[in-house]
């Protein structure tokens, strides 16, 4: 079965910091793919960032980048210059690229990261 | 465009009682999911419907059943709550375009069960 690990349950940044949140996952696919979402206090969940685990190339959305290391089965969440409205509890999830599993989605526990200005 | 909507935002029941948590969304996507957000744990997985008609569980589905009345509604219920099914509901849905998916997700409900 699958699995994602989120070690750290609170994180600190001082505003136009750099902060890196951490992942990990298991599973016996070679195909598959990773999310991180953002929920802050409304409860919303948002996609911040996705990584196709076929492309070697880590993911980039403006301040937002991820490290995948596939062979550590490592995903971790980049946050620059970050901003006190990045204050949210952050998500790793992952699905497996098969039907098998419905496209259902493996949540990590959460890392809340708190924003100091 | 509404996203994903769900009723009732909050809700408050005494063990034993049921109810029906309503998810809607407007995009055409296929597939439709259920999840409960529980404090320190991540989101799992109740059931989703990948298709309209077509239901299965997921990791934790004891205690739930769904209903995928169309291709815009997928409904959650609770027949005889219980205190451990106090929780956070989130819905979702999804479509793969060109190989790529995304879930959008409501804004969840809020379930207390005493």
């Amino acid at each position: 079965a699958q699995t994602v690990t989120q070690s750290q349950p609170e994180m600190s940044v001082q505003e136009a910091e750099t902060v890196t949140l951490s992942c990990t996952y298991d599973t016996s696919e070679s195909d598959y793919y990773l999310f991180w979402y953002k929920q802050p206090p409304s409860r919303q969940m948002i996609l911040v960032i996705r990584q196709e685990a076929y492309k070697q190339q880590n993911a980039t959305e403006n301040r937002f980048s991820v490290n995948f290391q596939k062979a550590a089965k490592s995903f971790s969440l980049k946050i620059s210059d970050s901003q006190l409205g990045d204050a949210a509890m952050y998500f790793c999830a992952y699905r497996a690229d098969s039907m098998e599993y419905g496209n259902k989605l493996v949540f990590g526990a959460g890392t809340i990261l708190r924003v100091k200005s | 465009n509404a996203g994903v909507t769900q009723t009732p935002k909050f809700q408050v029941l005494k063990t034993g009682q049921s109810m029906t948590l309503q998810c809607a969304q407007d995009m055409n996507h296929n597939s439709m999911y259920w999840y409960r957000q529980d404090p320190g744990m991540g989101l799992r997985l109740i059931y989703y419907s990948a298709s309209e008609g077509t239901t299965d569980k997921g990791e934790v589905p004891n205690g739930y059943n769904v209903s995928r009345l169309n291709k815009r509604e997928f409904s959650l219920r609770l027949e005889s709550a219980a205190p451990s099914q106090t929780s956070v509901y989130f819905c979702a849905s999804s479509e793969v375009t060109g190989g790529e998916e995304t879930q959008y997700f409501g804004p969840g409900t809020r379930l207390l069960v005493l």
